[in-house]
């Protein structure tokens, strides 16, 4: 099991950037496969990035390809969203969660996410 | 892009209902369908993971069942602690998952 925790939300204007970061511990976050799910208020849950164990392969969410960019620095075993452009609709708590392999890829591990909110 | 839905959208159920939840994805996603709980203020939690198998740690109340485009989630016993958001999630097309719209479980 991998514990997660997530920092940087916060109130930001529309057309603004902000960097969320997620800190892994208790296992070798290296081998993990990871993503990030929001969740806009009162809302469902929604697919944004998905980023391999080794940082080599990554996917977007049509909705924020191109303004939202998903890295990840194994040696400090944090997981990162780097989000520009940003729009009110983008408003949601972030999740990053761990991807693992049970018959099928599942979210097993989430964090308690971190609220972003774009605003004027 | 595989497209999920869920219904119904809410329902009220008494404790010891047995509670039955239905997701249809707009393709065959053979099995590849996980459940998830989402309890207010709290992060999802995997519940079924490949249309039937029971995570870890997860009471046997719970069961999933399903394949192709049609699954479902049932609670064959309800309990306080089970009233909450359930949301299946599809791993076919992986890594560009979806999500279904939810399903909301109060209390009667």
């Amino acid at each position: 099991e991998v514990q997660l925790v997530e920092s940087g939300g916060g109130l930001v204007q529309p057309g603004g950037s902000l960097r969320l970061s997620c800190a892994a511990s208790g296992v070798t976050f290296r081998s993990y496969e990871m993503s990030w799910v929001r969740q806009a208020p009162g809302k469902g849950l929604e697919w944004v990035s998905y980023i391999s164990s080794s940082g080599s392969s990554i996917f977007y969410a049509d909705s924020v390809k191109g303004r939202f960019t998903i890295s990840r620095d194994n040696v400090k075993n944090s997981l990162y969203l780097q989000m520009s452009s940003l729009r009110a609709e983008d408003t949601a708590v972030y999740y990053c969660a761990s991807v693992q392999t049970k018959a099928v890829l599942v979210f097993d591990d989430w964090g308690q996410g971190t609220l972003v909110t774009v605003s004027s | 892009d595989i497209q999920m839905t869920q219904s119904p959208s809410s329902l009220s159920a008494s404790v010891g209902d047995r509670v039955t939840i239905t997701c249809r994805a707009s393709q065959s996603i053979s099995t590849n369908l996980n459940w998830y709980q989402q309890k207010p203020g709290k992060a999802p939690k995997l519940l079924i993971y490949a249309a039937s198998s029971l995570q870890s740690g997860v009471p046997s109340r719970f069961s999933g069942s399903g394949s192709e485009t049609d699954f479902t989630l049932t609670i064959s016993s309800l309990q306080p602690e089970d009233f909450a958001t359930y949301y299946c999630q599809q791993s076919f097309s992986t890594p560009l998952f979806t999500f279904g719209p939810g399903t909301k479980v109060d209390i009667k």
